[in-house]
């Protein structure tokens, strides 16, 4: 089974702090993702890698940067925390490709509740 | 603009009582239907992948099906241990998902 570990299950910081949340996978997935999920709203996206040292904006990336140097781990950053990032905050990894054209779908970690005080 | 959107948000049932969800959606050049179930505390866990109208999937208790505008997740006497948030997901045109907000299931014993 695929399984995608995200480093902290709670975390609490201060408005104004450099904040890392990463997440490791260990099944040679080409892709990964970050979303946040916030009470009744979808999953967002917030940025995207197919390959080490490739990175794409999401949805929502304002207010964040993400590292990928190596294959299978995939760092967020909150280059200056606010209120507003409180959230949860999901990884994800799949296959970039399936035969047939076909994409397999995403994985994801248990999350990093977020709290920014 | 792309769109999902999942009813009702929140379902109760009884157990042995038969439902059905709904996603709907509006996705250009849509790739994929992707259904997920989620519990409380956990990332959401992936239950099936439709691919194109007519298409069914079954998995114990859930069957899944899509039509050009919808999909539905059958729930066919449900059990107390299948309480979960269930989230759909149309894979656009640049492989990405879209997301809708999730139903609640809420299976009493």
């Amino acid at each position: 089974d695929v399984k995608v570990t995200q480093s902290s299950r709670y975390l609490v910081k201060r408005t104004g702090e450099k904040v890392f949340l990463e997440c490791v996978q260990d099944m040679d997935h080409e892709n990964m993702f970050w979303y946040r999920q916030d009470p009744g709203l979808g999953l967002r996206l917030i940025y995207f890698s197919y390959d080490v040292k490739m990175k794409e904006k999401g949805d929502i990336p304002e207010g964040y940067s993400v590292s990928r140097e190596k294959k299978e781990r995939f760092s967020l950053i909150l280059e200056s925390a606010s209120t507003n990032q409180t959230s949860m905050y999901l990884c994800a990894s799949s296959l970039f490709y399936s035969g047939k054209g076909r994409r397999k779908p995403q994985h994801f970690g248990d999350g990093t509740r977020l709290s920014i005080l | 603009e792309d769109q999902v959107t999942q009813s009702p948000e929140a379902l109760r049932l009884q157990e042995g009582e038969s439902s059905s969800l709904n996603c709907s959606y509006t996705v250009s050049g849509l790739r994929g239907l992707f259904w997920y179930r989620q519990d409380p505390g956990k990332g959401p866990e992936f239950l099936f992948t439709l691919y194109s109208a007519g298409e069914e999937k079954e998995k114990e208790r859930l069957k899944a099906t899509l039509t050009k505008k919808e999909s539905f997740l059958h729930i066919t006497a449900p059990k107390p241990e299948d309480s979960a948030t269930y989230l759909c997901a149309g894979m656009d045109s640049n492989y990405q998902l879209i997301w809708g907000a999730g139903t609640k299931l809420i299976i009493k014993p």
